[in-house]
């Protein structure tokens, strides 16, 4: 079983729609909960940053994290053509060590906004 | 100025050559990462430096190299690469433990 799995689309709706994108998990040590949005010949950029459960909320987009599901979403609100991206989940546990560690990604989700 | 930034931007190279990926960052973090992002699957990560010590090396084949010679800069040395290490290498740097990391644009690779 893959530590994280995503689905990799593509996702195409209309704009103006309501995005719902998801990360299911298996590892229960994982702690901290991030997307990231990477454009087509661009690096990953950070988008939400979320510690344990419950949800956060920045602009047009919400991250809901269920760690009793390990599940986790992404929200986005009234959906732009600029939006069209591929959308990665990422996640790690708790470093208690002083020293940094990676993260682990899904695969991403390709999503396309139609005009 | 980017945050991370990653040069050359693409490069292409043969099985027998040497060559060095350099990121830079200029956002004053303590640790940097080395990640490899291939089509189709997640991205892997390869090393990571704290405070330009190695902490961690994820199994990766020997001829990737990791060089860190101060907190602002990391290298990937690359010698006798082979077809299959084609992909995207993305270096990324955080404050610390528990802090997001931040990433480059990337190296496009591709090995003949």
């Amino acid at each position: 079983q893959k530590e994280v799995e995503q689905d990799p689309g593509p996702l195409s709706v209309p704009e103006g729609a309501i995005v719902s994108l998801n990360c299911t998990y298996s590892n229960s040590a994982f702690q901290y909960f991030m997307w990231y949005r990477q454009y087509s010949r661009k690096g990953p950029e950070l988008l939400m940053y979320t510690y344990s459960s419950g949800n956060k909320e920045d602009g047009r987009f919400t991250a809901q994290v269920d760690k009793s599901s390990k599940y986790i979403s992404l929200f986005i609100r009234d959906s732009q053509p600029s939006d069209s991206a591929t959308y990665l989940c990422a996640m790690r546990g708790l470093n208690s060590g002083g020293g940094a560690d990676g993260l682990t990604f899904g695969k991403g989700t390709h999503l396309i906004i139609q005009p | 100025e980017t945050g991370v930034t990653q040069t050359p931007r693409h490069l292409v190279m043969g099985m027998t050559n040497k060559k060095s990926l350099k990121c830079e960052q200029h956002l004053g973090h303590n640790a940097m990462y080395w990640y490899k992002q291939s089509a189709k699957k997640p991205l892997e990560l390869m090393f990571v430096y704290s405070l330009e010590e190695r902490v961690e090396n994820n199994s990766v084949p020997s001829r990737f190299s990791p060089e860190c010679p101060n907190s602002s800069h990391l290298f990937l040395h690359l010698h006798t690469l082979q077809p299959e290490d084609s992909a995207l290498y993305l270096c990324a740097s955080a404050k610390g433990p528990n802090q997001p990391q931040h990433f480059g644009d990337g190296t496009r690779l591709s090995i003949l």
